[in-house]
């Protein structure tokens, strides 16, 4: 079965400390992964993909196929940084079908 | 306006209506979808269209029609839809590249209730 799960769905960090939205994901093939933020009155909107393994916004995540997981980490969180933060698997080709976890709501009080 | 537009931006309809919702991109993009965003519940895929055919159909109600008459507009037309059908409906579209990992750009999607 194809999923995406995020076991969280509140994480609340003071500013300045390390971060770590979980997720982990289940597909027989080979996954292409990506984490999408929503900011409040703001669009879904792409915020990183594993293959570019780049840091975005001082974020980073790594591909662990070993534990099929993809976890996104922040060493400082930043008061900009609270968003809900969406885990997703894409499927298939072209184009392709992204399967979305639940989201985790950051929250990062000053 | 760039980007993808979503249009209206809220919508509340009865049982019996029939409405359509719009969507329209400016980027130049092959493949449009349709996504449902339920409280507590994960972002669901609803309709996949590449290249103006549709190439995906998650199981969804056929009370929701969608339409693709070109690659930069996207419809989804209702009609008798149920109070549990109230959901903020987002539309997706992004570029073809095979084998790439395609960004999708999202619109601002449409707040629909049901009454």
């Amino acid at each position: 079965a194809q999923r995406v799960t995020q076991p969280e769905k509140l994480l609340s960090v003071f500013k300045g400390a390390p971060v770590e939205l979980k997720c982990n994901y289940s597909y027989s093939g080979s996954p292409e992964l990506f984490w999408y933020v929503q900011y409040s009155r703001q669009r879904l909107q792409l915020l990183l993909r594993h293959i570019s393994r780049e840091s975005i916004k001082g974020f980073t995540a790594d591909l662990n196929k070993g534990e099929t997981s993809f976890h996104l980490k922040k060493p400082f969180a930043q008061e900009e940084d609270s968003a809900m933060y969406y885990c997703a698997l894409r499927v298939g080709n072209q184009g392709g079908k992204l399967i979305f976890g639940q989201g985790t709501e950051l929250s990062v009080k000053p | 306006e760039t980007g993808v537009t979503q249009t209206p931006r809220h919508l509340v309809m009865g049982m019996t209506n029939k409405k359509s919702l719009k969507c329209e991109q400016h980027l130049g993009h092959n493949a449009m979808y349709w996504y449902k965003q339920s409280a507590k519940k994960p972002l669901e895929l609803m309709f996949v269209y590449s290249l103006e055919e549709r190439v995906e159909n998650n199981s969804v109600p056929s009370r929701f029609s969608p339409e693709c008459p070109n690659s930069s507009h996207l419809f989804l037309h209702l009609h008798t839809l149920q109070p549990e059908d109230s959901a903020l409906y987002l539309c997706a579209s992004s570029p073809l590249i095979a084998g790439g990992a395609n960004e999708q750009f999202f619109g601002p999607g449409t707040r629909l209730t049901v009454l």
